[in-house]
């Protein structure tokens, strides 16, 4: 079984430095997608950013960004200038390519000090 | 274009009571997920469905739950004789097809809690 692991529960950063929160997996599938969600106080799951295993090039969507390690099985976020509104609670998830089941990690809980 | 919506945002019921939770997907949207997020816990899959079919509840606990999502109207999310271990966080996600290729887009989430 999938098995996605958030060994961060709590991380904080300062306003405009960078922050990493780690996530690892565990796979035999060669073929899945891993996604960084963000839950914010109101609970709203939104999509931050996605990585297909086939590609090499590690994602990217403004000021976030991913380390994307297969062979590690390691897929890291990096929030780059960091902003209070990115205090939320992340949530690594994966996803086989051939399935829709979402596996998620528990969660890393992220608090921007002003 | 509205996004998933899921009402009521808050549920109160008593133990014995039965809660319906509800889920319209994004137009255009087909397909539904539930997925439960117990306190302290990321989101697990309970059910998938398209219009009028269950695809696969293997995620859902074999009593009290239920799901449907008919040709007209929302997907429902039914829970009988809720317990307090029902208490959760109820996620509802859709996407335009089967989302082995397609994002499933989540709504703000029910958040159950039983007394």
């Amino acid at each position: 079984a999938q098995t996605v692991t958030q060994s961060q529960p709590e991380m904080s950063v300062q306003e405009a430095e960078t922050v990493t929160l780690s996530c690892t997996y565990d796979t035999s599938e060669s073929d899945y997608y891993l996604f960084w969600y963000k839950q914010p106080p109101s609970r709203q799951m939104i999509l931050v950013i996605r990585q297909e295993a086939y590609k090499q090039q590690n994602a990217t969507e403004n000021r976030f960004s991913v380390n994307f390690q297969k062979a590690a099985k390691s897929f890291s976020l990096k929030i780059s200038d960091s902003q209070l509104g990115d205090a939320a609670m992340y949530f690594c998830a994966y996803r086989p390519g051939s399935n829709y089941k979402l596996t998620f990690g528990k969660g890393t809980l992220l608090t921007v000090n002003p | 274009n509205a996004g998933v919506m899921q009402n009521p945002r808050h549920l109160v019921r008593r133990r014995g009571q039965e809660a319906r939770l509800r889920c319209s997907p994004m137009k255009g949207h087909s397909h539904v997920y539930w997925y439960r997020q117990l306190p302290e816990e990321g989101l697990k899959f309970m059910v998938y469905l398209q219009k009028e079919n269950i695809i696969d509840e293997s995620g859902m606990p074999k009593e009290r739950f239920s799901a449907e999502f008919p040709k007209e109207g929302p997907s429902i999310l039914r829970i009988q004789q809720v317990v307090r271990g029902d208490s959760a966080a109820y996620f509802c996600a859709s996407s335009p097809q089967g989302a082995s290729t397609y994002e499933q887009y989540f709504g703000p989430g029910t958040r159950l809690t039983v007394t």
